[in-house]
């Protein structure tokens, strides 16, 4: 079973305005965090923003914020006003369990297009 | 402080040759990871390594193997390649501390191309 789905294989927006990027997760720890990273066409992976699972507040990072639903297991990630230089893939993971000795799993991605 | 360091950037084999990547971490970092990343089966994770040790392993054939050296530098090769191995492997950093919000860090990757 995928830990981590993305069901959104591509997205537009327009520049300026704000996008979600859905992220749904599987998991029976009641100990994980969850993380963003984009993915550019250099191909580097660009740490985002993380959410703990025991965080009260939703996790905020300048423009990028996390819509955390414990219960719907669910952490989207909203870009508020886009730029072009957001277009890239994006990607959700999750480490599961409190010591942190599982490695991060990702989902399949998000290729967001910002079109001016 | 320099990021991590992936050697080369691009490499083209043949079937049944065996290959090896390198990667070195952020100063400091003891811990490096190495994923595959294909169009089908997106980001999969190979190993992890710590302080010269394996400390994690993915659901990869023995023909994937990794080292770690004692200056936190690591190598992963490739033995007789198949045409499947054909993706882009990218290698993480990070400080080994084991937290779930330990966050990796990582390289622009190796695109492997298996003719």
């Amino acid at each position: 079973a995928q830990k981590i789905t993305q069901t959104q294989p591509g997205m537009f927006v327009q520049e300026k305005e704000a996008v979600t990027l859905d992220c749904t997760y599987d998991t029976s720890d009641q100990s994980y965090g969850l993380f963003w990273y984009k993915q550019p066409s250099s191909g580097e992976m660009i740490f985002l923003i993380y959410q703990g699972s025991y965080d009260e507040q939703n996790a905020t990072e300048g423009r990028y914020s996390l819509n955390f639903q414990k219960a719907r297991k669910s952490a989207n990630l909203v870009i508020s006003a886009s730029q072009l230089g957001d277009s890239a893939m994006y990607f959700c993971a999750m480490r599961e369990g409190p010591a942190g000795n599982t490695p991060l799993v990702f989902g399949k991605g998000t290729r967001l297009s910002v079109i001016a | 402080k320099a990021g991590v360091t992936q050697t080369p950037r691009y490499l083209i084999k043949t079937r049944g040759q065996q290959v090896t990547l390198s990667c070195s971490p952020i100063s400091g970092h003891r811990s490096v990871s190495w994923y595959q990343q294909t169009p089908g089966q997106g980001l999969q994770f190979l190993f992890e390594y710590f302080s010269e040790t394996q400390r994690n392993k993915g659901n990869f054939p023995g023909r994937f193997s990794g080292r770690q050296f004692s200056n936190s530098r690591s190598e992963m090769n490739v033995s007789t390649l198949e045409l499947g191995d054909s993706a882009l492997y990218l290698c993480a950093s990070s400080s080994g501390q084991r937290t779930t919000n330990e966050k990796l860090f990582f390289g622009s990757g190796t695109q492997l191309s298996v003719l």
